[in-house]
């Protein structure tokens, strides 16, 4: 069974610092991975998709890895901002089973102005 | 502009009473699902669909009931609502399995 991992819980960091955020998944038969971040009683942005065979994407100060082989993807934001602070939330696409999706408990960053 | 929409956004009711939320999105999407979100589990899926009159279970699908007669809606109903259906509900579309999903913003359900 497919278990989706995100440490830490919680961050907290000042305005400016560059982060890391991790997401590890249990079986590696997976289809794509996708970010979202959710602000406080809102729904979900989608942030960044990378499908199983590509490594990474980019999208202005986000970029996402991945490396399926070892279960593992990162989100890095850099030159963080009071505005980033959310709660950031990876999914997996499950290879077979008709794309069940399996989402991570969440970081929830909070960057210091 | 492209969304996904839930009606209603907030709803309490009974215990027993069926009720339906709808889900609705304008941007031709095959795939549509439905999430809970609950504190300390985070979200689960319920149901997806792959496309009109495709459907199946997520790992939450006891209590719940969905159907696929159009592309653009995909219902979420509750026949017998019980107190532990009491969640934050959200809708999401997708083009096709393989793409980015979007997700609505989400309806309040309080089940007394």
């Amino acid at each position: 069974k497919q278990e989706v991992t995100q440490i830490p819980a919680a961050l907290s960091v000042p305005e400016g610092e560059n982060l890391v955020l991790n997401c590890s998944f249990t079986d590696s038969a997976i289809y794509n991975l996708q970010w979202f971040r959710q602000d406080p009683g809102k729904g979900l942005t989608s942030l960044l998709l990378i499908q199983s065979s590509q490594r990474e994407q980019t999208s202005g100060r986000l970029n996402a890895s991945l490396d399926k082989s070892s279960g593992r993807s990162t989100l890095y934001i850099a030159a963080s901002q009071p505005g980033d602070s959310a709660t950031y939330l990876c999914a997996v696409r499950r290879e077979t089973g008709g794309f069940k999706t399996i989402f991570g408990a969440g970081t929830r960053l909070f960057v210091k102005a | 502009e492209a969304q996904v929409t839930q009606n209603p956004r907030y709803l309490i009711t009974v215990t027993g009473k069926k009720l339906t939320v709808t889900c609705s999105q304008n941007m031709n999407h095959e795939y549509m699902s439905w999430y809970r979100q609950d504190p300390g589990l985070g979200l689960r899926q319920i149901y997806y669909s792959m496309n009109v009159e495709v459907t199946d279970k997520g790992d939450v699908p006891e209590g719940y009931k969905v159907s696929r007669k159009e592309k653009r809606n995909f219902p979420l109903i509750l026949e017998s609502p019980s107190p532990n259906q009491t969640s934050l509900y959200f809708c999401a579309s997708s083009f096709q399995g393989s793409q980015p999903q979007h997700f609505g913003d989400g309806t309040r359900l309080s089940i007394l």
